[in-house]
């Protein structure tokens, strides 16, 4: 199973600010992901990837980046943020875990920023 | 495409109630089968899985068999806890599609001492 660590939990901010969300994981699993979750609950993919250098855009359209420049490391960041953007931010992993040699179609969550703009 | 739907809640029930939250799915092929659990300002947690048809994922408590004839993958306890208190996912995936999750609306549930 997955160890998965997001930073900050929480993150009150002012409009303007540029913000980036820490995602880390522990197993060396190639693929990763962004969710952004509203109040009402649903969860909408807005990036992953498959692995080192690979970044694809999700169903849902976002303002914000991502880079893998690292296996482990998968970090969000918003060059100007917004009201708009104040939701839960969820990070999670799955696939083939280069540290234990074994493949998995499970996504393992992280425990979420939640991000508020002023 | 694919899509998951499972029941609306809120579901309500008193402590020691049978549960059940229903999810139905569309999917061309044999998709793995999830139930996740949200607690609040939790993230996602992996309650349960199933691969396969007649597979019965269990955990806690908590059971969900991957009904293929149905296309349907409800989740059930026989006796519920005030910590069970918690929104419930039903989601799919594929192995060979990148293990894209295609989510439920979710269910929450409240249970009352």
């Amino acid at each position: 199973e997955a160890d998965i660590y997001q930073t900050p939990r929480y993150l009150v901010i002012g409009t303007g600010k540029k913000i980036t969300l820490e995602c880390s994981q522990t197993m060396g699993h190639d693929k990763m992901y962004w969710y952004q979750q509203d109040p009402g609950m649903e969860l909408h993919l807005i990036h992953y990837s498959y692995g080192v250098n690979s970044t694809e855009k999700g169903d849902l359209s976002s303002e914000s980046t991502v880079s893998r420049i690292r296996t482990e490391h998968f970090p969000l960041t918003l060059e100007s943020a917004r009201p708009s953007h104040t939701s839960q931010y969820l990070c999670a992993s799955s696939g083939y875990a280069s540290s234990g040699g074994y493949s998995t179609d499970t996504q393992y969550f992280g425990p979420g920023t939640r991000l508020t703009v002023l | 495409g694919d899509s998951v739907t499972q029941m609306e809640g809120p579901v309500t029930l008193s402590e020691e109630a049978f549960l059940t939250i229903n999810c139905t799915y569309t999917a061309t092929g044999y998709p793995s089968l999830f139930w996740y659990v949200q607690y609040p300002g939790e993230g996602l947690q992996l309650l349960l899985k199933a691969t396969k048809a007649d597979d019965k994922g269990s955990n806690k408590g908590f059971e969900a068999t991957y009904r293929k004839e149905t296309t349907s993958f409800h989740l059930e306890k026989g006796s519920v806890q005030v910590s069970d208190s918690a929104v419930y996912f039903c989601a799919l995936s594929f192995n060979n599609a990148g293990n894209m999750l295609t989510f439920g609306g979710g269910t929450r549930l409240m249970v009352k001492p």
